[in-house]
């Protein structure tokens, strides 16, 4: 069975402060993918990245950068130097081998920016 | 359409009332996917469908929900006989069949609330 863990329940860090979110993920696949989504407070999810099991190259986009470690089962996302904007709930989730099957996600990290 | 379109936007109903929820897909997209996503919690999988194949209900938490998929296109989630604790956000996503690397598209919800 598949399984996200998202420990960090709430963060609050002040603009201008780097911040890491946790992902811990299990499942039996060999083959399998994982993604990081943002809920704004609109309500909308919006698709942040999408990575392979193949592929644990880090990512960096701007201010947001991934960390997948197969070793740990972690997918990490920072985001430097936070702005207002990024306040918002953060969902890290997993899928099998071709991504079209049901994803499962993370219980989210609301994260609090404060100017 | 651009985006996934779901209606109602908000829907209060009576307990055991039925209520029937829809999701208009990106057109193209052959993939389509219910979740459930409570206060405070993250999101539940529902059902899954995918092109003519028979859908993913293993979601479904109870008998008294369904869903269906005419066309291939639209989609409707029925919640029969609604109880308290159906009460939520019902997200509908939709994604391509072929290989994609921007994940699923997700509509802002309906936000059921059974009084």
């Amino acid at each position: 069975a598949q399984k996200v863990t998202q420990a960090q329940t709430e963060i609050s860090v002040v603009e201008k402060e780097d911040v890491t979110l946790d992902c811990v993920y299990e499942t039996r696949d060999t083959t399998y993918y994982l993604f990081w989504y943002k809920q704004p407070p609109s309500g909308e999810l919006v698709f942040l990245i999408r990575r392979n099991s193949f592929d644990e190259q880090n990512e960096i986009s701007g201010r947001y950068s991934w960390n997948f470690q197969k070793s740990t089962s972690s997918f990490n996302f920072t985001i430097t130097a936070s702005q207002v904007v990024d306040s918002a709930v953060y969902f890290c989730a997993l899928s099998e081998a071709g991504g079209y099957q049901k994803v499962t996600f993370g219980t989210g990290t609301k994260l609090q920016v404060i100017p | 359409g651009a985006g996934v379109s779901q209606s109602p936007s908000n829907k209060v109903t009576e307990k055991g009332k039925d209520v029937e929820l829809r999701c208009d897909p990106i057109s193209g997209h052959t993939a389509l996917y219910w979740y459930r996503q409570s206060l405070g919690q993250g999101l539940e999988f529902l059902i899954y469908f995918q092109g003519n194949s028979a859908p993913d209900k293993s979601g479904l938490p109870s008998d008294r929900f369904s869903a269906e998929r005419t066309g291939g296109s639209v989609s409707t989630l029925t919640i029969q006989r609604t109880q308290q604790e159906d009460s939520a956000v019902y997200l509908c996503a939709s994604s391509l069949a072929a290989g994609t690397n921007y994940g699923y598209t997700f509509g802002s919800g309906t936000r059921l609330t059974v009084v």
